[in-house]
């Protein structure tokens, strides 16, 4: 059973646009990630979001996580070729990792 | 930062055969790791946790025979992949605890022939 959902799926867009990835749960979570990661390559940590409607900015990226902890989204302003990749939500019901549950990413690509 | 390297990359093995893949933590102590498995376009799925000093947790369908997990010291972790079949061709990552989240390995992609 998949906890979360990533929408869209796929996502191409031209340089200087902006977009909104959404990440959506039936379940509440403790705390709710969101990764980038590139072909090859092992996930690389963006943002951590715990409280309830949080918002979190890092420079064009803003995250935030709802307010009852069950969705999320990222959106990007003036999208750039190095946004490039899958991006990925993962929400935390617990501590440890085997409580991590990956959402089913969302393929970004930004055309220059 | 907390950085986990893993080790190897890529590696191309005959059916039949088994493959090591070996994660560290470089700057830190380790407890806990996690092993992950992710198919080409696809999120990663959780197939084990792996505990240092004792056995390894395996997710539900994830068959410990197959997928062995050593966890030999809080900088180690392993996982061979035993009697390699076509079908076990993906991508395999590592991650860890550090103090302020997750840190992912590069991961190593398997293809068996």
């Amino acid at each position: 059973t998949q906890l979360l959902e990533q929408s869209p799926q796929f996502l191409s867009i031209q340089e200087g646009e902006n977009l909104t990835v959404y990440c959506n749960s039936s379940s509440v979570f403790s705390s709710l990630q969101w990764y980038r990661q590139e072909p090859g390559e092992g996930p690389v940590l963006l943002v951590t979001v715990v409280t309830g409607g949080e918002v979190k900015k890092l420079k064009r990226l803003t995250f935030q996580f709802g307010d009852a902890r069950k969705d999320s989204s990222l959106h990007i302003t003036a999208a750039q070729p190095g946004d490039t990749g899958l991006y990925l939500c993962a929400g935390a019901r617990g501590s440890g990792a085997n409580n991590l549950f990956f959402g089913t990413g969302t393929r970004l690509t930004v055309i220059p | 930062g907390a950085v986990v390297s893993q080790h190897p990359s890529w590696v191309i093995c005959k059916s039949g055969t088994s493959v090591k893949i070996e994660c560290r933590s470089l700057d830190f102590q380790a407890t806990t790791m996690f092993w992950y498995r992710q198919f080409p376009k696809q999120s990663l799925m959780l197939m084990a946790t792996s505990n240092e000093g004792s056995k390894a947790t395996y997710e539900q369908g994830v068959e410990k025979d197959k997928f062995l997990i050593n966890h030999a010291s809080l900088t180690l972790s392993t996982l061979t992949v035993t009697s390699a079949h076509p079908e076990d061709s993906s991508f395999y990552i590592c991650s860890a605890s550090a103090n302020y989240g997750y840190t992912f390995g590069s991961g190593t992609r398997l293809t068996v022939v």
